[in-house]
Formats: structure tokens, sequence, C-alpha cells
């Protein structure tokens, strides 16, 4: 079965830094470009960052940029996202995709970013 | 940016009517436009990629059309388990981009 699963979710400080992780089943993973998108609870989706198939090529949204770091290890069948200097506007949801149209996505992990 | 712009924003409608949503995108994205359904405390799903690719296990009651600008998703007799947030979402140039979503709710 093709599945995602996002981990590493929970609640941070403002400042604060966190390690997302999306780990990958039932694909050949390193063919794939992969993406991460977040949704406030009760809002619309909101495109975060890609990496391409082998890592090197990445994309990231403006509100993320310089804060959040997208990588990939083809070994492990993982995707990552380095959140650094979280604010309060970066809680969501957050769900890692597989593919430019995103036909596989995990069921999410949950941000808060809070004191 | 290129802002992708849903209408309606929410539709009430009754099962076996014919549902239509568009999005209009401020920039022309060719035919790089994907449509999801997303139901509450559900991941979004996959129901037409570039604009009208139908996907493997979607109902064919689901079809999308457009390029350029103007994009439709439109739903033939519709179910209850149709009710739902539908959005539509650009990659065809970087930021890619969701819209709003439209909310339809089955009377």
């Amino acid at each position: 079965e093709v599945q995602l699963v996002e981990s590493g979710g929970g609640l941070v400080q403002p400042g604060g830094s966190l390690r997302l992780s999306c780990a990958a089943s039932g694909f050949t993973f390193n063919r794939y470009w992969m993406h991460w998108v977040r949704q406030v609870p009760g809002k619309g989706l909101v495109w975060v960052s890609r990496v391409d198939t082998d890592g090197t090529t990445t994309a990231y949204a403006d509100s993320v940029k310089g804060r959040f770091t997208i990588s990939r290890d083809n070994a492990k069948n993982t995707l990552y996202l380095q959140m650094n200097s979280l604010r309060a506007e970066d809680t969501a949801v957050y769900y890692c995709a597989r593919e430019l149209f995103k036909d596989v996505w995990g069921k999410g992990t949950t941000v808060t970013v809070s004191s | 940016e290129i802002v992708l712009t849903q209408s309606p924003d929410f539709q009430s409608v009754t099962p076996k009517e014919r549902v239509t949503i568009t999005c209009r995108a401020s920039q022309s994205i060719g035919s790089s436009l994907h449509w999801y359904q997303q139901k509450p405390d559900q991941s979004p799903k996959l129901l037409i990629k570039y604009a009208s690719q139908s996907i493997s296990g979607v109902p064919s009651r689901f079809s999308g059309s457009g390029s350029g600008t103007d994009f439709t998703l439109t739903i033939n007799s519709l179910e209850a388990e149709d009710a739902a947030t539908y959005y539509c979402h650009q990659s065809g140039s970087l930021p890619y981009t969701f819209g709003q979503g439209t909310k339809l709710e089955i009377k």
C-alpha cells in the first residue's frame, strides 16, 4: 500500500525549532518530488516547500523562506522539514504529499507554536 | 505569486444535482491545475490532475476542464458523500498556490 506517515509535530514555544518527518512506503521514494503543505484547522491549504528527487533542488513559500529547510534521505525513504524560528502563525497541520499534482497525502502532524 | 480564486465559496445543493465550481488564475498556468476534495478531519484527496485528467478510483461523475486562467470542476449527479470542501491548486509557477476552497453542503 502506498503510504505517507508524518511525525514530529508538537507544542513548541515561539522562536523554537521542530523537525518533521514523513516516512514513505509502498512506492519507489527516490523517483518522486515531495512537498509539504500546511493547513490551519478550519482554514485553507497552503503550500510550504518542495524538494526534487535527489534533494538538490528546493523551493519555499515566502512565509517560511530562511526559517524552514526541506530535505530527504532516500536510503531511509524519509522526507524532512526542519522548522526554526517558529512563530504563532506557523501553527497548523502539516502534510507531506507526493508529486507535483499531490496524488498521495499523509494524515498530517500538528504543530502548535505557543507560549 | 499566482492567485487562484474559486467560486462560489459555499453552495448548498440537493442530491442528483449537477454542480460546477470555477477556479480563476491571476496569470496563465497552462493546464497545471489540479482539484482536491477534503472532508472534515481527513487529508485532501486528488480528484483531477492537469485540468482534465481523471484519476483512477475517483467516480466518473467528477470531471474537469479549462486551460490558461479559467478552470471548472463539474460534479454530475451529486451524491450525499460528495459533501466536502473542494480546492484547486496550481503547480505551474512557484510559489505553488491553492484556491480558498468551496464548501459543498448537501441538503
